[in-house]
């Protein structure tokens, strides 16, 4: 069964400063995907992962993926108070087959202070 | 616009009773999904559905059931076999199932019980 942890679950960080998420994973996936989520708000899709070594980057937000360690990290770079949300990644369990089932993780507060 | 419409925002439910959550796209997606988040916690996959007429249940389908009967509506009933439905049900839809594919959020509906 694939499990998903995320930490640390909760971070509180100033303004200006840099800090890594960590997703790990249970079992053999080649996709990973990041979202953002605003209290009381949906999801919205930040990075797609497809393969060993991807990296992606978006303003101050930078994503990457460990096939071999079953590990991806999310980079803030220079926080500010607009980063503020819950994160999460998802893995999809489908390894090799064609459902796109996600599993989540448990995600991380994160808390940008002025 | 394009997007994934929920309603209602809000849903109350009394004891023994069923209620269907709406989701609806119009985004041309094959792929439909619902996920239930509790507080604090990540997404869990109720059900999904890879093509119209068909579907296939997820992680917790149980007390729960979905229909699939146009390509832009993927309705969820909550019955009153859910003993804890009380949670926050996000739909969601990708252009395909076949892995690889973003899955993007409708804003979704919270169920409360009285």
């Amino acid at each position: 069964e694939l499990k998903v942890e995320q930490n640390p679950l909760f971070l509180s960080m100033q303004e200006g400063k840099n800090y890594t998420i960590y997703c790990n994973y249970s079992t053999t996936s080649d996709r990973l995907y990041w979202y953002r989520q605003d209290p009381g708000k949906s999801l919205e899709s930040l990075f797609v992962l497809l393969s060993n070594g991807a990296v992606k980057q978006e303003g101050r937000l930078m994503a990457s993926l460990d096939t071999k360690a079953r590990l991806s990290t999310l980079h803030i770079t220079a926080a500010v108070h607009d980063l503020s949300a819950t994160y999460f990644c998802a893995v999809d369990g489908s390894y090799g087959g064609a459902t796109n089932k996600l599993i989540f993780g448990t995600g991380t507060l994160l808390a940008v202070q002025p | 616009d394009g997007g994934i419409t929920q309603s209602p925002k809000y849903l109350f439910r009394k004891e023994g009773q069923n209620v269907t959550l709406s989701c609806e796209q119009n985004l041309n997606h094959d792929a439909m999904y619902w996920y239930r988040q509790d507080p604090g916690q990540g997404l869990r996959l109720i059900y999904y559905s890879q093509i119209v007429n068909d579907f296939q249940k997820g992680d917790i389908a149980e007390g729960y059931s979905v229909s699939r009967e146009k390509k832009e509506s993927f309705p969820l009933t909550v019955t009153s076999a859910q003993k804890n439905p009380t949670a926050f049900y996000l739909c969601a839809s990708s252009i395909g199932a076949g892995g690889g594919e973003t899955q993007y959020f409708g804003p979704g509906t919270r169920l409360l019980v009285l």
